[in-house]
């Protein structure tokens, strides 16, 4: 099982660019969230998936938007990056209420 | 979800035990205390959780006082690979999508 996996690993955008970010998972989680962390902080939630087919915002969803593509997909879209989009970004998955796994993280740079 | 209170780093020497203590005192009857750890900026992983009685897995021990209050999480025996950010949070065992990070405390593990 490879669990949790993000592409890009690393990725420097111009403002007003846009990108999506890739999250993948092989656990046959119903749950698929979005997070960032900014330095020297913890995590913020951005957006989640309980289940195929359904999206909600978190803490702080302005300036993306995702798509729960299938049960083992969710992507994050940034339509038009801002420098205070520079961030690393995590996806996590979990079975319904149970403990999140967690991708690698990508770092997003946006000048 | 209930606000936690950490210390912000601590000290251990390794081989001993590390006692990282979580203040959560508007905890309700509802909510469990979960602990992760993020290791160098990679993704966090779970830890432990529990909601009232003392819980021990292969990585650690969570201390949940009588009134819920405030936890310990002991990592019996440190090693150097236990140096990482240590996150208490406390949330709704079905509030997945809730799960609020703070600045947690940084355990540093030293020879």
């Amino acid at each position: 099982n490879a669990g949790v996996t993000q592409t890009p690993k690393f990725q420097v955008l111009k403002t007003g660019q846009s990108m999506t970010l890739q999250c993948a998972q092989d656990m046959n989680h119903n749950s698929m969230y979005w997070y960032r962390q900014d330095p020297g902080m913890g995590l913020r939630l951005i957006y989640y998936s309980a289940s195929e087919g359904t999206t909600d915002k978190g803490e702080v969803p302005n300036g993306y938007n995702v798509s729960r593509l299938n049960k083992r997909e969710f992507s994050l879209r940034l339509e038009s990056a801002a420098p205070s989009q520079t961030s690393v970004y995590f996806c996590a998955s979990s079975h319904i209420s149970y403990e999140q796994y967690f991708g690698p993280g990508t770092r997003l740079t946006v000048t | 979800d209930a606000k936690t209170t950490q210390p912000t780093s601590m000290d251990c020497a390794e081989g001993r035990a590390a006692n990282l203590p979580c203040n959560h005192s508007t905890i309700s009857g509802n909510e469990y205390v979960y602990w992760y750890r993020q290791i160098h900026s990679q993704g966090p992983q779970y830890i432990i959780h529990g909601l009232k009685n003392n819980e021990t897995n292969e990585m650690a021990s969570l201390i949940i006082t009588e009134d819920r209050k405030s936890s310990t999480l002991i990592l019996p025996h440190a090693t150097l690979r236990d140096t990482a950010v240590y996150y208490c949070i406390v949330r709704g065992l079905y509030n997945n999508n809730d799960m609020r990070f703070g600045a947690g405390t940084r355990l540093t593990v030293k020879p």
